[in-house]
């Protein structure tokens, strides 16, 4: 079974330039997470999909940051203006669904921004 | 608030050298605890889910236990592939997952 895909894996932005994030989750998993994770600390939820609707975006920077997933499969995050403070790695996961079903995450983007 | 609190932030372990890492969490309405463990540059990799109090899960040298306070990954006779983060996470009624700041295990050999 391959797992959550996530590209690009690395990227390095000026401040107030925007940047996307793309993620493809397990076949089959309707649930779909987007974490924050800066260093040393651990995953902090941004926004939960169930299917193509938005479940969870409570700590979600709305003014900033946007996601999307279209057609309940792939989704996008993107930052944009970014500032220096979201440099961190973004995490996506995916559930079969919102119950206690364990998170299965990808290898994430490692954003840093100049 | 739900809250994690996992110690020590470090441990440095001789390969054969049991050890226990420590999760403390607050929240309300414990729907499950999550060990997940991260190696440098990847995604957390999930290891065990415990529901409730008394519970325990074995996996290869590591096991697993929770209380109502409380959870404790045990590791028997380490082996320098153990060397990983472990990060622990609690779900409770709000359904968010909560994780910890995790704890950085270093197996010597």
């Amino acid at each position: 079974e391959a797992g959550v895909a996530q590209s690009p894996r690395y990227k390095i932005i000026e401040k107030r330039q925007s940047v996307a994030f793309w993620c493809n989750p397990i076949s089959g998993h309707a649930t779909l997470y987007w974490y924050q994770q800066i260093l040393g600390q651990g995953p902090k939820l941004l926004i939960q999909f169930q299917n193509n609707g938005v479940v969870d975006d409570s700590q979600l920077p709305k003014d900033r940051f946007s996601a999307e997933r279209l057609k309940g499969v792939d989704s996008t995050l993107k930052i944009q203006p970014a500032k220096l403070e979201d440099s961190a790695v973004y995490l996506c996961a995916s559930s079969l669904g919102q119950g206690l079903q364990p998170q299965h995450f990808g290898d994430g983007t490692r954003l840093s921004i100049l | 608030e739900d809250q994690v609190t996992q110690s020590p932030e470090a441990l440095r372990l001789q390969e054969g050298e049991s050890s226990s890492l420590n999760c403390s969490y607050t929240v309300s309405g414990l729907r499950g605890l999550f060990w997940y463990r991260q190696d440098p540059g990847k995604g957390p990799e999930f290891l065990f889910t415990l529901y409730s109090a008394g519970e325990e899960k074995e996996k290869e040298r590591l096991k697993a236990t929770l209380t109502k306070k409380e959870s404790f990954l045990h590791i028997t006779a380490p082996k320098p592939e153990d060397s990983a983060t472990y990060l622990c996470a609690v779900r409770g009624q709000g359904g968010k997952l909560i994780f910890g700041q995790g704890t950085e295990l270093s197996v010597k050999p």
